[in-house]
């Protein structure tokens, strides 16, 4: 079985400050990591993901995360947030298992930016 | 490529009738899944299709749901009979292969009175 854990369903930063969303997962298997971003109204973009290789992944709009095995996080960050970022963000863990795919998402975290 | 198009984008229908929410899958890609999205239980994988097939429908709430993938660029999920708990955006998405990116389309907002 497979979950994440997004810590904090809503976050708020000022504009031009560090953003952080925290993500936490669990997989028997080594996971493929996920990081989409939802505007209202809109369905789900992908921000970035990893798979294998480097653990600093860079994805769209500034933001980058870093998948670290010892401590199961693939935490999210941007070191200057803009108002168009405000959104909320999903992460997510593809596990594998014989004969079944699913990729299992956190809950989101809300981020806001105060001008 | 026009991305995976969902229709209607929003619906609006009484308790008890039968709603039909359509997906036209990237052109190429051989999954399909169908997502639900609450405030209260976030979002849920509902059903995926590999090839048109149906693999994992664990996630279908109950019997009133179904789904069908009858080619490549066409999938259904039809509600029957609709109840009020049901009003959700349901999204669709579609991949190239497994485990990897999924991509979404634009949502249907149900809303059943």
């Amino acid at each position: 079985a497979q979950s994440v854990t997004q810590l904090g369903s809503h976050v708020s930063v000022s504009e031009g400050a560090l953003v952080l969303l925290r993500c936490n997962y669990s997989s028997s298997v080594p996971p493929y990591l996920f990081w989409y971003v939802q505007y209202p109204n809109q369905g789900l973009q992908l921000l970035l993901k990893y798979t294998t290789g480097a653990t600093l992944v860079k994805g769209i709009n500034g933001f980058e995360a870093e998948f670290k095995k010892s401590e199961t996080s693939f935490h999210l960050t941007k070191p200057s947030a803009h108002m168009s970022d405000a959104a909320e963000y999903f992460c997510a863990v593809a596990g594998s298992g014989a004969g079944s795919y699913q990729l299992t998402f956190g809950k989101g975290t809300k981020l806001s930016v105060i001008p | 490529d026009a991305g995976v198009i969902q229709s209607p984008r929003h619906e609006v229908t009484e308790m008890g009738q039968e709603v039909t929410l359509r997906c036209k899958p990237i052109s190429g890609h051989d999954y399909l899944f169908w997502y639900r999205q609450t405030m209260m239980r976030g979002l849920e994988l509902l059903i995926y299709f590999n090839n048109n097939v149906p693999i994992d429908d664990s996630g279908m709430p109950e019997d009133r749901f179904s789904a069908k993938m009858p080619n490549a660029s066409f999938s259904t999920l039809k509600i029957q009979p609709s109840e009020p708990r049901d009003s959700a955006v349901y999204f669709c998405a579609s991949s190239s292969s497994r485990r990897e990116t999924q991509y979404f389309g634009p949502g249907t907002r149900l809303l059943v009175l």
